[in-house]
């Protein structure tokens, strides 16, 4: 089984709609991630979690909000999806640094989801 | 602001050896990653330099200078399944990752 999930794989909406995608993982780490990837710009991060009660925007929050359900699960919502929203998204986690602080911050990465809003 | 800057594309050939640049520029540096995604796949990790010197996996291997603000990524002996693309991230201050744009690898019989 995967350790990290995401649904939906793919989804296509419109403008307007508000749209939900889901990652759980069974790695039992802490920090989890979303990022969206568009050709040719790498990975951009949204939001990060580093636990329960500790949510942060990154980069490019506007536009989207997350919920961390639980420990294993991380949401990310478009509250008013614009086509230029459409994107490779991801979900990765991650475990907490080693006490000596040079943890590498190993990322694991769900498969993605793929979201086209016309 | 934050950036890393690395090669768009890449060309090599099978067997051979290709070197992938990354140059960083962030607030506060703990290291520098690399990580391989495949076509419609997800970034999987290869390897972190915390230190300077190079760091040695199999066929991978990764630099890294802080003095430079640089580092590489080096594959040998080159197979057709390493075409990838290849990102460098680095770990700043807020131990956020930050991505470059990556390097698409070719690999020519």
């Amino acid at each position: 089984d995967a350790d990290v999930t995401q649904t939906p794989r793919n989804r296509i909406t419109k403008t307007g709609k508000r749209i939900m995608l889901e990652c759980s993982q069974t790695k039992g780490h802490d920090r989890m991630y979303w990022y969206r990837q568009d050709p040719g710009l790498g990975l951009r991060l949204i939001y990060y979690s580093f636990d329960v009660k500790d949510i942060n925007k990154g980069e490019i929050s506007d536009g989207y909000s997350v919920s961390r359900q639980a420990q294993a699960k991380f949401s990310l919502s478009l509250e008013s999806a614009i086509p230029n929203q459409t994107a490779l998204y991801f979900c990765a986690t991650s475990d907490r640094p080693s006490l000596a602080g040079v943890g590498t911050d190993t990322q694991y990465f769900g498969p993605g989801t793929r979201l086209t809003v016309l | 602001g934050q950036s890393l800057e690395q090669p768009s594309e890449v060309t090599a050939v099978e067997g051979a050896i290709v070197q992938i640049n990354c140059t960083y520029q962030t607030s506060g540096f703990y290291g520098l990653s690399w990580y391989q995604q495949h076509d419609g796949g997800a970034p999987t990790f290869l390897s972190y330099n915390g230190l300077d010197g190079l760091e040695e996996t199999g066929r991978f291997s990764s630099f890294l200078s802080r003095s430079d603000s640089y580092g590489y990524l080096l594959l040998q002996e080159l197979q057709m399944k390493d075409s990838a693309s290849y990102f460098c991230a680095a770990l700043d201050s807020n131990y956020q990752l930050i991505w470059g744009a990556g390097t698409k690898l070719i690999i020519k019989p």
